[in-house]
C-alpha cells in the first residue's frame, strides 16, 4: 500500500495563478481532509469530505475549493492564489465510521506551496 | 481557532532522559490523539486515548487524560535521538456526524547525544 499520496511535492505560483493539489489514498477510507500548516500555527482544517459525494468547510476555507472525485481521490483547488496561501498543505484520510468512532488519521507527505 | 495548546513549545533533553509534554483543550471530546512530525514530513499517529480512559501505554509512550481539567500529557521514556520531532495533540469533539480533529500548535522536541 502506498497510503496517502500527494502531488506535487513543491510548487511556486505567482499571485493570481490557479492550481490543483491532488491527493489519493489506497486504504479504502471513508473520510478525507485537507489541512494547511503555517509556522507556529499547527494544522488548520481547510475542507473535509466525510464520505464519497460530500464535502464540508473546515476552519479556513476561504480561497479554496475541493472535489471528492471518488472514494480514493480528494483534490484542493486554489482559483486565484495569494501570498497568504503560502504554506505546507497536507492531505489525510481516516476509516472513520459512526459505528466505530475510530478516527486515526493517515497523512500524506505534504505539498510546499509558495505564492509570490 | 486552535482547540489544543501544547506546553512547552520547545523542549531540549539528552538521550536517555524522559520527555514530558502537555496539552490542554477547551471542549468535551470523544478522544484525544498524539501525532509526531519529523521535519518536513507528514504527521504520524502515535496513540489514541478515549474520553473514558485515564492512562494508556504504547512501548515507550505513556499518555494520561484528565477530562475534568481538559488536559493530557505525553511521556516519552528513555528518549533517543530519533525521537527528535514535533509532537501534536489532536482532539475529536463530541457530537457531529463526521470525524474532525483539531490540532494544537505542537511541542518541538530536541534529543541530543
Amino acid at each position: 500500500n502506498a497510503g496517502v499520496t500527494q502531488t506535487p511535492k513543491f510548487q511556486v505560483l505567482k499571485t493570481g495563478q490557479s492550481m490543483t493539489l491532488q491527493c489519493a489514498q489506497d486504504m479504502n477510507h471513508n473520510s478525507m481532509y485537507w489541512y494547511r500548516q503555517d509556522p507556529g500555527m499547527g494544522l488548520r482544517l481547510i475542507y473535509y469530505s466525510a464520505s464519497e459525494g460530500t464535502t464540508d468547510k473546515g476552519e479556513v476555507p476561504n480561497g479554496y475549493n475541493v472535489s471528492r472525485l471518488n472514494k480514493r481521490e480528494f483534490s484542493l483547488r486554489l482559483e486565484s492564489a495569494a501570498p497568504s496561501q503560502t504554506s505546507v498543505y497536507f492531505c489525510a484520510s481516516t476509516p472513520w465510521s459512526l459505528a466505530e468512532l475510530t478516527d486515526t488519521q493517515y497523512f500524506g507527505p505534504g505539498t510546499r506551496l509558495t505564492v509570490l | 481557532s486552535q482547540q489544543g495548546e501544547e506546553d512547552p513549545q520547545a523542549l531540549s533533553i539528552q538521550e536517555g532522559e524522559n520527555a514530558t509534554m502537555n496539552c490542554s483543550y477547551k471542549t468535551s471530546i470523544n478522544n484525544l490523539q498524539w501525532y509526531r512530525q519529523n521535519s518536513g514530513r507528514g504527521l504520524v499517529h502515535l496513540i489514541l486515548i478515549r474520553s473514558n480512559e485515564r492512562e494508556k501505554h504504547s512501548g515507550r509512550l505513556r499518555v494520561t487524560l484528565d477530562t475534568s481539567k481538559k488536559s493530557s500529557s505525553l511521556l516519552i521514556t528513555a528518549s533517543r535521538a530519533a525521537d527528535t520531532a514535533s509532537y501534536f495533540c489532536a482532539t475529536d469533539a463530541k457530537g457531529g456526524t463526521a470525524s474532525k480533529l483539531t490540532f494544537g500548535t505542537g511541542t518541538r522536541l530536541q534529543v541530543t547525544l
